[in-house]
């Protein structure tokens, strides 16, 4: 199984509202990703986990939250969101942390801010 | 047909013909280079990859080249098909290993 999955496909949302990205792989990857991408631009990095911890956070503002319950799942826990923060939002993973192999994309969730 | 990548976003070439997409990247010391292709509504999807130890390296109907002096990547698809039409980006893996991507080019492949 070489798929990653995305829960919703879709989602919009008001401002106060909060909501959760997840993110699923069965590759016993151990490197997970939350990119973000906007029309016609490529993906941002935004957070790496690497063993299940946060390795690096690209400067995100607070109201992005993430969270890695296990080695197979990665969830983007979403508040207060702004209308530029409507977006695709992407996650991957990676056999090695170390970034020495591809990563492996999965389909998006279309986010839209209202 | 040929793009020079970050400076012209689309490529439209006649189906069967020859397609290079270009890439110029940043950092002398970035070591690892992917080639990942997007269809509309779709994540990237992983086409070819190369290491600074290599000038060229070919897949099936792909071919990868590095040119680490003028630090330039260029991606050649032979026989191009309508199923080829897509944006291709190509994503440095920096010092800090992690991957970050071009502004990526849209090939039209014209039947």
């Amino acid at each position: 199984d070489t798929e990653v999955t995305q829960t919703p496909k879709h989602l919009v949302m008001g401002m106060t509202n909060k909501k959760s990205l997840k993110c699923e792989q069965h590759m016993g990857h151990r490197a997970m990703y939350w990119y973000k991408q906007k029309a016609k631009k490529p993906p941002e990095l935004m957070f790496v986990y690497s063993y299940e911890k946060l390795s690096i956070n690209e400067s995100v503002p607070s109201r992005f939250s993430p969270e890695c319950p296990n080695s197979s799942l990665l969830n983007l826990h979403l508040h207060a969101l702004q209308p530029e923060d409507s977006a695709l939002y992407l996650c991957a993973s990676s056999q090695d942390p170390a970034g020495a192999y591809e990563q492996y994309f999965g389909p998006g969730t279309r986010l839209t801010v209202t | 047909g040929e793009s020079v990548g970050l400076h012209l976003p689309t490529l439209s070439v006649q189906e069967g013909d020859n397609s290079i997409i270009n890439c110029a990247y940043s950092n002398s010391a970035s070591d690892y280079f992917i080639w990942y292709k997007q269809e509309s509504g779709k994540g990237p999807q992983f086409i070819i990859d190369i290491r600074s130890n290599m000038d060229k390296r070919q897949g099936q109907r792909v071919t990868v080249l590095l040119n680490k002096t003028v630090k330039h990547l260029s991606l050649q698809i032979a026989a191009t098909q309508p199923g080829d039409s897509a944006v291709y980006f190509c994503a440095e893996r920096n010092t800090g290993n992690q991957f970050y991507f071009g502004t990526g080019t849209s090939l039209t492949v014209i039947p």
